[in-house]
This record gives structure tokens, sequence and C-alpha cells, in this order.
């Protein structure tokens, strides 16, 4: 399994309150994603990061921020929690090797619930 | 933005059934993949397709990325009760410099033994 801790794995926060949310890697790898989980919607991006403070927006990135001060940690910063974000987590990483294939490995997920 | 359509969004089936689920879109892509997610677990790659009208198999799973490169479908034989989990079909893309995915709305398979 490729070395992905994703913490918390549950979070219940209230309205307005700001969340962080951490993934860490042990694969040294050059990418880094976060996308959401919602019934109906399958997996969307967040925001992705190409390196340490290399990041971009994703899909759905409003009321989202994240930053990548090393290679293995990327944290995903909610500055103002809402209901809309209740969803569950996941971050990726991928070697992003160049030309061929670059599989993502995903986490185990953080369930967030905002009230 | 692009989108994938995965069907059906649900199968309940007895074990030792076969299996059939299907992604379309509206974009082209040139690698598709098919994931499972186990309950409270990341998704887990099962396949992945890199070429048009290619045929893929990997134990009892196959899967075949169609000809015009918008559609898929994968094909679980004989089930058995591991099998249950959400399907999500997703389509690779490179945008900005990154390898990107798109992912279907998902096909959640129950199995009754």
């Amino acid at each position: 399994d490729a070395g992905i801790t994703q913490s918390p794995r549950h979070k219940v926060t209230e309205t307005g309150t700001p969340v962080t949310l951490r993934c860490h890697q042990t694969e040294n790898h050059r990418y880094m994603y976060w996308y959401r989980q919602d019934p109906g919607h399958g997996l969307r991006l967040i925001h992705y990061s190409y390196g340490v403070k290399d990041t971009d927006k994703g899909e759905v990135s409003d009321g989202y921020s994240v930053s990548r001060s090393k290679t293995e940690d990327f944290l995903l910063t909610l500055e103002s929690a809402t209901s809309s974000q209740t969803s569950v987590y996941f971050c990726a990483i991928s070697a992003g090797l160049a030309g061929g294939f670059n599989e993502q490995f995903f986490g185990p997920g953080t369930r967030l619930t905002v009230l | 933005g692009q989108q994938l359509n995965q069907s059906p969004q649900s199968m309940f089936i007895q074990e030792g059934e076969d299996v059939s689920m299907n992604c379309t879109s509206s974009s082209i892509f040139n690698t598709w993949l098919w994931y499972k997610q186990d309950p409270g677990e990341g998704p887990v790659l099962l396949i992945a397709l890199y070429k048009a009208g290619e045929l893929t198999s990997n134990g009892r799973l196959t899967a075949q990325f169609g000809i015009t490169r918008k559609d898929s479908f994968l094909n679980i034989s004989a089930s058995i009760p591991s099998d249950v989990g959400i399907y999500f079909c997703a389509g690779q893309y490179k945008s900005s410099g990154a390898q990107k995915l798109v992912f279907g709305q998902g096909t959640r398979l129950t199995i009754n033994p």
C-alpha cells in the first residue's frame, strides 16, 4: 500500500469555524491532490500540488485553500466552514514521472461534518 | 466542466451472477480507469485502459476502452461477496502540466449470498 495517511479521520465542527485537514505521504511523490466525495457526484478535484509551494485550483476550489511547505505534507483549509462542505475528503498522490501513465494512490479519507 | 455519466447507479445481485456497468463522456480521454472503493477506504485502481478499442482483463474483471474514446465498460464475472463496494470510472487528462482525473458518479454493488 502507498504510504498515505490523513488526519483527522473524522471531524465534526460548527459553521463558521476554520478547519484544516492534513495529508502525509512517505513515498516522496511529486503530485498531491485533494478531492471531495459526495453522493451522486463521485470524486471531484478541489486543489492539487505539483511541488513544494506549487499549487493550483481544481474543479471545486471555492471556499478552500491549500499549502505545501514540505514534499510529504499537503494541507487543506476551510477558512470558514459551511454545511455544504460536509463531505468525505480524500488525498491522493502521484509520482508525476514524465511520459506514460502515473497512477494516483488514494488515502483512507476524512469524514467532515459541518453543523 | 467535464463529466462522466456512469450507470447503473446501484445494482443488487445474487452471488455468482455476472455484473456489467458502463461509463460515457462528452469529452475524449486518452486513458480510462476503473476504481473500486471498499467501505471506509479510498478508491483502489482495478484496471487502466490506454488505447481506443483496448480490451483488458484482470482476473474476473474485463474492461474495454471505447473506439470513440468517449466510453468504457467494466464486467465482473461470477461475483463473490468481496466484490461488494462502489465502482468508479475515471477519465484521465492533462491540464496545466498535471495529470488529472474526472470521475463518474459510481455504481454501488450489493451482493446477496
